[in-house]
């Protein structure tokens, strides 16, 4: 079953704006990531947040995650075409007799148009 | 450093057959994992090996099936083939398992099934 949520769906926008993907989630996490696919290839890990963390940056990257609010958001400033890609939030957590599970979202679709 | 890399990438079977995919992790990665993604239900967990022994299983029928080999490869099976069973399968290993130290998962290309 699908743990986070991520909106919207799809996105296009033009090099050089900036992309914001949100995630929501349902139950309790230890640490949420997000990872990109390009056209039904592998999945590429981007950045880690722990659920202590509220930001991170890496590079044009930036997370940030309200544990409160179960969500968390994906912002990558100065978009590329080299960017078009769909985006994944996963959460990891413990469940049941200590085993940790990553659970993916369904992802956005981004486009960047040159 | 090699990635994960899984044979075969594409892979058309019929109805009733069954199929092995193979997974190599990254050098020194203990942990291996497995994923399903079709278009309708995404990405879903299917299990995970850690020196041999499977440490965590998704919500699938006993038809899917794994093991791992003491140089940390790792193979699944799929018994009896339906049509729903068509996906890009994904393979990620990482260091330790991933409830030990979080440790990201570096994933492979994916192999893809076609059931007809």
């Amino acid at each position: 079953s699908q743990q986070g949520e991520e909106d919207p769906q799809a996105l296009s926008i033009q090099e050089g704006e900036n992309a914001t993907m949100n995630c929501s989630y349902k139950t309790s996490i230890n640490n949420l990531q997000w990872y990109r696919q390009n056209s039904g290839r592998g999945l590429v890990h981007l950045i880690l947040i722990r659920s202590n963390e509220r930001e991170k940056h890496s590079g044009r990257l930036r997370v940030t995650l309200d544990t409160s609010k179960k969500s968390s958001s994906l912002l990558i400033t100065a978009s590329r075409a080299a960017d078009t890609a769909s985006y994944f939030c996963a959460t990891g957590a413990y469940s049941g007799a200590g085993s940790y599970q990553l659970t993916f979202g369904k992802g956005t679709k981004l486009s960047v148009i040159p | 450093k090699a990635g994960v890399t899984q044979t075969p990438r594409y892979l058309i079977k019929t109805r009733g057959q069954q199929v092995t995919l193979s997974c190599s992790p990254i050098s020194g990665h203990r942990s291996v994992s497995w994923y399903q993604q079709t278009p309708g239900q995404g990405l879903q967990f299917l299990f995970e090996y850690f020196s041999e022994t499977q440490r965590n299983k998704g919500n699938f029928p006993g038809r899917f099936s794994g093991r791992q080999f003491s140089n940390s490869r790792s193979e699944m099976n799929v018994s009896t083939l339906e049509l729903g069973d068509s996906a890009l399968y994904l393979c990620a290993s990482s260091l330790a398992p991933s409830g030990m130290r979080q440790e990201t998962q570096y994933f492979g290309p994916g192999t893809r099934l076609l059931v007809l």
